[in-house]
């Protein structure tokens, strides 16, 4: 079962423009992901926010978590052609014992125009 | 350092038939994670083994697919017989300990198409 859900579905930008992508998700976490994939590199990790954070940033990206609303936003800044793909947000929780398990959404598709 | 390795990349089969998948992590991860990514959605974890065992297999459909990891390395996942609904892009994963927190590290996939 899908635990987060990406809104929008879609995103079509301008090159130089910020993209925000909103996460909203179900049951408590250990920590909430944030996964970019797209055709030449595949699937690969971008950030992790744990669940006692409220802001993390990377270079051009920005992630905030509300855990009493239950959401995450990613912010990429000054956008370029090449950060085109697919963003998801993956949810860390424990699956039993010492086990984590992640669960990804349906993913936002950013596009970026030159 | 290399990254985790998959294949084939590509296979198309005919419904009934079965089909097996390839695996090699990220030298030294103990963990090793098999995904399912149906077009349009994210990917959605079918097994994870610590070394060569199990913890968790909930989201196996355990009629028909089967995963092993030999040794502790290199892993393959088996489907037999092969439905429809099984087209998929199938990822591999690894991570070095398999805590929380752990990043996980991704192949490139094979795209099976079931005809």
């Amino acid at each position: 079962s899908q635990q987060g859900e990406e809104d929008p579905q879609a995103l079509s930008i301008q090159e130089g423009e910020n993209a925000t992508m909103n996460c909203s998700y179900k049951t408590s976490i250990n920590n909430l992901q944030w996964y970019r994939q797209n055709s030449g590199r595949g699937l690969v990790h971008l950030i992790l926010i744990r669940s006692n954070e409220r802001e993390k940033h990377s270079g051009r990206l920005r992630v905030t978590l509300d855990t009493s609303k239950k959401s995450s936003s990613l912010l990429i800044t000054a956008s370029r052609a090449a950060d085109t793909a697919s963003y998801f947000c993956a949810t860390e929780a424990n699956s039993g014992g010492s086990n984590y398990k992640l669960t990804f959404g349906k993913g936002t598709l950013l596009t970026v125009n030159p | 350092e290399a990254g985790v390795a998959q294949s084939p990349r590509y296979k198309i089969i005919e419904k009934r038939q079965s089909v097996a998948f390839w695996c090699n992590p990220i030298s030294g991860h103990a963990t090793l994670y098999w995904y399912q990514q149906i077009l349009g959605q994210g990917p959605k974890l079918l097994i994870q083994f610590q070394n060569n065992g199990v913890v968790d297999d909930s989201q196996l459909p355990k009629d028909r697919f089967s995963a092993e990891r030999l040794k502790g390395v290199d892993s393959t996942l088996k489907i037999q017989p092969a439905k429809l609904e099984d087209s998929a892009v199938y990822l591999c994963a690894s991570s070095r300990y398999g805590v929380s927190t752990d990043t996980q590290y991704f192949g490139p996939g094979t795209r099976l198409t079931v005809l």
